[in-house]
C-alpha cells in the first residue's frame, strides 16, 4: 500500500534559519512526489515535484530512495513562507495521495 | 488561465440533509478530481473522472455519496444522507493532459450539525 507520512505537525523556526520539512513515504512503484503549499486564506498550489528538480521560493527537495524520503529544505527561512505544506506521492492512476501536512511557522 | 471554480463557499446543513457541491474546472481539462479534507488532515481522493468516466471511486462512500460529469465539464458531488463527519472542505482539481500538475479550487467548507 502507498502511505505518505510527514511526521510534523508543526514546525516553528526563526526567520533566516533553515528549515527541514520531513517527508517518507511507501510505494512499490517507482514514485512520483510533490510538495503542494498552502498559504492563509488561499488555494492549494503546487511548489516543486521532484521530477523537475528545480528550486522554487528558495526550496529545493531531493527524492532519496534508499530512505524513502522527499524532504523540502531552505536554507534561510522567510516569514512569508508561514504556511501548510503537503507531500503527496502521485499513485498509478495519476491522482494525488497526500501526507497530513505539516504547519510551518516563521518568526521574526 | 481561469481557475478552477467551486460553489458554495461554506454550507451549514443538519445531519440527515441533503447537500451538494458544484466544480468547474480549468476549460480543457479531461480529469477532475473531488478530495475530502477532514480538519487536520491531508486530502483525501474521493473520485477521479476522466472526461465524464470514473476512473477511481474506490474511496467514495457510496452509500450516501454520488458524483457526475455528464457532459464531461462540470461536476457536482452529493451527499444524502448528510453524517457528522461528513464535516470536512471538499476540494475539486483538474489536471490537463500535457501536463503533470493539478489545480486547486478554493473548496467548500461543510459543516454538518
Amino acid at each position: 500500500a502507498q502511505r505518505v507520512t510527514q511526521p510534523e505537525k508543526l514546525l516553528s523556526v526563526f526567520k533566516g534559519a533553515p528549515v527541514e520539512l520531513k517527508c517518507n513515504y511507501s510505494y512499490s512503484g517507482s514514485p512520483e512526489l510533490f510538495w503542494y503549499v498552502q498559504y492563509s486564506r488561499q488555494r492549494l498550489q503546487l511548489l516543486l515535484r521532484h521530477i523537475s528538480r528545480e528550486s522554487i521560493k528558495g526550496f529545493t527537495a531531493d527524492l532519496n530512495k534508499g530512505e524513502t524520503s522527499f524532504h523540502l529544505k531552505k536554507p534561510f527561512a522567510q516569514e512569508e513562507d508561514s504556511a501548510m505544506y503537503y507531500c503527496a506521492l502521485r499513485n498509478s492512476g495519476y491522482a494525488l495521495n497526500f501526507g497530513k501536512g505539516t504547519s510551518l511557522l516563521v518568526t521574526p | 488561465e481561469a481557475g478552477v471554480a467551486q460553489s458554495p463557499r461554506y454550507k451549514i446543513i443538519e445531519k440527515r440533509q441533503s447537500v451538494a457541491f458544484w466544480c468547474n474546472p480549468i476549460s480543457g481539462h479531461a480529469t477532475l478530481y473531488w478530495y475530502q479534507q477532514i480538519l487536520g488532515q491531508g486530502p483525501k481522493l474521493l473520485i477521479q473522472f476522466q472526461n465524464n468516466g470514473v476512473v477511481d471511486d474506490s474511496q467514495l462512500p457510496k452509500d450516501r455519496f454520488s458524483a457526475e460529469r455528464l457532459k464531461g465539464v462540470d461536476s457536482t458531488l452529493k451527499i444524502q444522507p448528510a453524517k457528522l463527519e461528513d464535516s470536512a472542505v471538499y476540494l475539486c482539481a483538474s489536471k490537463g493532459q500535457m501536463n503533470t500538475e493539478a489545480f486547486f479550487g478554493q473548496g467548500t467548507r461543510l459543516t454538518v450539525v
